[in-house]
């Protein structure tokens, strides 16, 4: 069963870096996943897609402080440089066999 | 400039049904796969359906199948959900999405609020 785990919070200061992580269920550890940012009462906003070779596609507008990165079967989110608006509800989201799936998501407070 | 807005978003009582749209505009529709995500309250993400480019695959959540028919029309570059058979934990935020093989465009939801 395809299944994406995250974390369900995690925290950074100003002006630091976090690496965000979710993980692929066992015997999905290729897939593509995209990252998507919910600011408070915000929809979402897409911000990458992370193929399985490593490469990522941006959206429009993305800051290079967002950045996507691979290891086996985890996929990271690394966000530098950290701001106020980067407090926010974080999602990864693959697409398997007739089906979409969605992490838990992870909530990010910048202190 | 690229959008996607929601409609049809209503207080329906259980065992009712309601018809979502998305009209989409600034990307040409007709080469995506358009999908259904909902947020219940307090709760994250939650994909529901999905149509290809033309139409003529879809695939729905377990929670909604044989409840719930996405479609679209591309010569009016809009989307569709018809919600049948509501029940209370259908109540969210329902958000269209436009995904290439690149990229994905959020609209900004519609309330479906299911209660008595």
């Amino acid at each position: 069963q395809l299944v994406l785990t995250q974390s369900p919070s995690a925290s950074a200061s100003l002006g630091a870096s976090v690496k965000l992580t979710c993980t692929l269920s066992s015997g999905h550890s290729s897939y593509a996943i995209a990252w998507h940012q919910q600011q408070p009462e915000k929809g979402p906003r897409y911000l990458m897609k992370l193929n399985s070779d490593g490469s990522h596609s941006k959206g429009d507008g993305i800051p290079d402080r967002f950045s996507g990165s691979r290891s086996g079967a985890e996929r990271y989110l690394t966000i530098s440089s950290l701001q106020s608006e980067d407090e926010a509800d974080y999602y990864c989201q693959t697409w398997g066999t007739g089906l979409g799936v969605f992490g838990g998501g992870t909530k990010l407070t910048v202190l | 400039e690229v959008q996607l807005v929601e409609s049809g978003g209503d207080l329906v009582q259980p065992g009712g049904s309601l018809r979502l749209s998305c009209a989409a505009s600034g990307f040409t529709f007709s080469s995506y796969w358009m999908h259904w995500v909902r947020q219940a309250p307090g709760k994250g993400l939650v994909w529901v359906s999905h149509v290809n480019s033309d139409g003529s695959s879809t695939s729905y959540a377990d929670s909604v199948k044989g409840r719930f028919t996405i479609s679209r029309d591309n010569a009016k570059n809009t989307l569709y959900l018809q919600m049948n058979s509501l029940r209370a934990e259908d109540t969210a935020v329902y958000y269209c999405a436009a995904q290439s093989s690149s990229r994905v465009f959020w609209g900004q939801g519609t309330l479906v609020t299911v209660s008595s």
